[in-house]
């Protein structure tokens, strides 16, 4: 079962900001948050992670609430070519498999 | 090479035919993880390698699912007479120890 919840879509104006929630509240103290997106017909790629701390990166900025229960994911100025699956998953220790769930449809709108 | 590689990028094979997947981790990737993706779903996990040792298939569906990397680096996925369900992407994908995960572009499989 996916640790992860995130609602199904959103559509997000192109050059506004796309805000992407996830909810992981049974995440343990040592299980990093993994951000991937999934763009038709290609592997998921690796966007950003984090543990406890904010990240960003050239791609996102995740934000980690104190308590670690929810992350967001933030496109700061989203382009029409960021329509994809996004995909929030808590990274167990090593070897241990990873389970996505389904993701959130992200839908740039020009 | 730059990226994970796997062959071929497409694959029909009529029902009852043995297939092979072929993934190339990055070079020095310790970890390789293969994924089954149906459409419109997540990925699904199916085994786990740590070098040349298989140390979790618990995600494989059934036994005629059989993964191997005898030398720790090139991978295969064999599927035994291949049914309509198996029909999906087949994702490969490897990392460095506490890294995140470089996936592959996927096999796509169809039986017919």
């Amino acid at each position: 079962d996916a640790k992860t919840t995130q609602p199904p879509s959103m559509d997000c104006a192109e050059g506004r900001a796309a805000n992407l929630p996830c909810n992981h509240s049974t995440i343990s103290g040592n299980e990093y948050v993994y951000w991937y997106r999934q763009i038709h017909s290609q592997g998921p790629q690796y966007i950003i992670h984090g543990l406890k701390n904010n990240e960003t990166n050239e791609m996102a900025s995740l934000i980690i609430t104190e308590d670690r229960k929810s992350s967001t994911l933030i496109l700061p100025h989203a382009t029409l070519r960021d329509t994809a699956v996004y995909y929030c998953i808590v990274r167990p220790g090593e070897g241990q498999k990873v389970t996505f769930g389904t993701g959130t449809k992200l839908q740039v709108i020009p | 090479g730059a990226g994970v590689s796997q062959s071929p990028r497409y694959k029909v094979a009529k029902r009852g035919q043995d297939v092979a997947l072929r993934c190339d981790p990055i070079s020095g990737h310790v970890s390789l993880f293969w994924y089954q993706q149906a459409l419109g779903q997540g990925p699904e996990f199916l085994t786990y390698f740590q070098n040349e040792a298989q140390l979790d298939k618990s995600g494989l569906p059934s036994d005629r699912f059989f993964a191997e990397r005898p030398e720790g680096s090139v991978s295969t996925l064999k599927i035994q007479r291949t049914q309509q369900e198996d029909s999906a992407v087949y994702l490969c994908a490897s990392s460095l120890r506490g890294s995140g995960y470089t996936f592959g572009s996927g096999t796509r499989l169809t039986v017919v």
